[in-house]
């Protein structure tokens, strides 16, 4: 079975500082996908970042990054120089890529970010 | 670019209503389709994913279903609704396996609550 845990249901930051959310999976499949995705109080799924399980740097997208240390199965999201728009609930996922096209997610229970001016 | 659309947006229904929900994808063919559900304050559960027209697999036993009729259109059902229906409900679309895309894009969602 494959899981995500979030262990931080929610996290206080001040604006212009970094947090760290952590995220660990769990799976025995070789390849897979980590994704982070952004959930403001409208509701939808904004893509934020992608590692690939065989990727061999940390990903980043402008003030997002990935701290991927595969040995310990983690996945932290990495958001430096916060802004109040940051405030959302932010969502850990893992693809399964086994033999299939699926390309099912697997989600934590997210972690809500809160940035304070 | 590609677009997926649902509606709609907020539905309030009575228990042992039925319930139908539509989600369509532009400007891609063939894609994988996902439906999911969010209670509140919770992460996301895969109800059912399709590979084409007319394929649908369940992921957890419920009261809903849902249909594929045609490439870029999702459905789901239900033909009484529970109150633990409740929820978000949002549907996703993949390109194609083995593409160069991976992340899985996300519609709009919607808002149920019954009462």
């Amino acid at each position: 079975a494959q899981k995500i845990t979030q262990t931080q249901p929610g996290m206080f930051v001040q604006e212009k500082e970094a947090v760290t959310l952590d995220c660990t999976y769990d799976t025995s499949d070789p390849s897979y996908g980590l994704f982070w995705y952004k959930q403001p109080s409208s509701g939808e799924m904004i893509f934020l970042i992608y590692q690939g399980s065989y990727d061999q740097q940390n990903a980043t997208e402008g003030r997002y990054s990935l701290n991927f240390q595969k040995a310990r199965k983690s996945a932290n999201l990495v958001i430096s120089a916060s802004q109040l728009g940051d405030s959302a609930m932010y969502f850990c996922a893992m693809r399964d890529d086994r033999g299939s096209t699926l390309g099912r997610l697997y989600f934590g229970r997210g972690t809500q970010l809160t940035v304070w001016p | 670019s590609q677009t997926i659309h649902q509606w709609p947006a907020t539905l309030v229904q009575p228990v042992g209503s039925p319930l139908s929900l539509e989600c369509t994808v532009e400007g891609t063919s063939n894609p994988n389709l996902y439906w999911y559900r969010q209670a509140a304050g919770r992460g996301l559960q895969l109800l059912f994913y399709s590979v084409g027209i007319g394929q649908i697999s369940s992921e957890v036993p419920q009261n809903l279903s849902a249909s594929r009729p045609q490439d870029r259109q999702f459905i789901l059902s239900s033909k009484k609704l529970l109150l633990s229906d409740s929820g978000f409900y949002l549907c996703a679309w993949r390109p194609l396996a083995f593409s160069s895309y991976n992340e899985q894009f996300f519609g709009p969602g919607t808002r149920l609550t019954v009462l």
